[in-house]
């Protein structure tokens, strides 16, 4: 079984601070996503990564592909509580069985 | 814009019943989902549709059936609810296979 393991579960945090959050798996993805959730409604696309070793910077935002693939981290600099959410990670595998992490809850507090 | 539309987005069922979830998506996509969400879980898929007139099982499908009513719609039926199907249930859609996914909003389902 592919698992998706997300770490931290849990994070509360000062508004400014800088944090980072994992995504890791013992298989080889073909793309990894990441997805944000508010409360009562649907994840949302973030951002693809594709090539081993990728960066992607989205205004605040920086994420980052593992090397062979198997993992990805998000980087937020100077959260704001607008950041505060369930923060997904999914991986491609091909075909349509996504593999979606547990998730990072994260509230910045003001 | 639309996007995806599922209801109804809140339902209480006694063990036993059935009901149906709907779901439709004006993307002109040709992939649809249903995944379940429940706490420190993750998102699973229960049933998916590659394109209009199949579907497929995913991780979770047992106690569920769909039906992929045409491109736009697909639908997800509890035939006997049980306790253990209590959860968030999110339609998805996506051009194809490795495509963005778009989710609707969820649908909260209690089973008592």
């Amino acid at each position: 079984t592919q698992l998706l393991e997300q770490s931290p579960q849990f994070l509360s945090i000062q508004e400014g601070e800088n944090l980072t959050v994992y995504c890791n798996s013992s298989s080889v993805f073909s793309s990894l996503q990441w997805y944000r959730q508010e409360p009562g409604e649907g994840p949302v696309l973030l951002v693809t990564v594709v090539t081993g070793g990728e960066v992607k910077k989205l205004k605040r935002l920086t994420f980052q592909f593992g090397d062979a693939r198997k993992d990805s981290s998000l980087h937020i600099t100077a959260a704001q509580p607008g950041d505060t959410g369930l923060y997904l990670c999914a991986g491609e595998t091909g075909g349509f069985k996504t593999i979606f992490g547990a998730g990072t809850r994260l509230f910045v507090k003001a | 814009n639309a996007g995806v539309t599922q209801t109804p987005k809140f339902q209480v069922l006694k063990t036993g019943q059935s009901m149906t979830l709907q779901c439709a998506q004006d993307m002109n996509h040709n992939s649809m989902y249903w995944y379940r969400q429940d706490p420190g879980m993750g998102l699973r898929l229960i049933y998916y549709s590659a394109s209009e007139g199949t579907t497929d099982k995913g991780e979770v499908p047992n106690g569920y059936n769909v039906s992929r009513l045409n491109k736009r719609e697909f639908s997800l039926r509890l035939e006997s609810a049980a306790p253990s199907q209590t959860s968030v249930y999110f339609c998805a859609s996506s051009g194809q296979a490795g495509d963005t996914i778009y989710f609707g909003e969820g649908s909260w389902l209690t089973v008592v």
